[in-house]
């Protein structure tokens, strides 16, 4: 299986909303609507930021969404804040599962 | 709370084996699968395999399959994850990490453990 393909890098200022894509197949994310993100700061364990393709954990902010089209998720970071810099990775259940190579999201 | 502790750093020679180990607290252990992901230096994560704390019943990553073992001790709701013939491309964090059984997202992740493969 191949990984799910995401730009290397985003950047945004402060305020604003970026948008990280995570374009699979119709093996994998077009088939199921289990794509997750996860943000990892570095030196850190990846965290849990959506579910099913649009579902929150608790204690995530609601800056973070997800959606889908096709074969295409999309994660989206509104209010830009310090903090979200970060790297971002996508994940699909594909029976079983695929990551996306990782996106560096740096505010500016 | 939920956790995942993951046992510390190895240096192997290439061909050893390495046994990583990744204690749960905080849920039902056996309610629950543990998948394990690593992450090679600078790059990104790469799914190994998933094991059901239930049942045993394994999946592993294709690229792995004969290399790697997964399996669980209830008694101590520990995970384990041994990797054989290991090459210098092994080098790498290895985490853990809690999946729910009718779900398919991981959740939460132990700290990780880097095991450095080096002659």
């Amino acid at each position: 299986q191949s990984a799910l393909t995401q730009p290397a890098s985003v950047s945004g200022s402060p305020g604003q909303s970026i948008t990280i894509s995570c374009t699979g197949t119709s093996s994998d994310v077009g088939s199921y609507n289990l794509v997750s993100w996860y943000q990892q700061h570095p030196g850190k364990a990846p965290k849990l930021m959506i579910y099913e393709v649009s579902k929150r954990p608790s204690g995530v902010s609601n800056r973070f969404s997800g959606s889908k089209s096709g074969n295409t998720a999309s994660l989206t970071i509104s209010g830009l804040q310090a903090e979200d810099e970060a790297d971002y990775y996508c994940c699909s259940y594909a029976a079983p599962w695929v990551f996306g190579g990782g996106t560096k999201l740096t505010v500016l | 709370q939920v956790q995942l502790v993951q046992s510390g750093a190895e240096v192997k020679k290439p061909g050893a084996s390495v046994k990583v180990s990744c204690k749960a607290s905080g849920y039902t252990f056996t309610s629950y699968g543990i998948s394990w992901v690593r992450q090679a230096p600078g790059q990104g994560l790469e799914w190994m395999g998933w094991i059901s704390a239930y049942n045993g019943n394994t999946n592993y990553a294709q690229k792995l399959q004969g290399r790697v073992t997964m399996t669980t001790d209830t008694s101590t709701s520990t995970a384990y994850m041994e990797l054989r013939s290991l090459r210098s491309d092994d080098t790498a964090v290895y985490y853990c990490a809690r999946v729910v059984v009718a779900g398919f997202w991981f959740d939460p992740w132990g700290q990780g453990t880097l095991v450095t493969v080096s002659s």
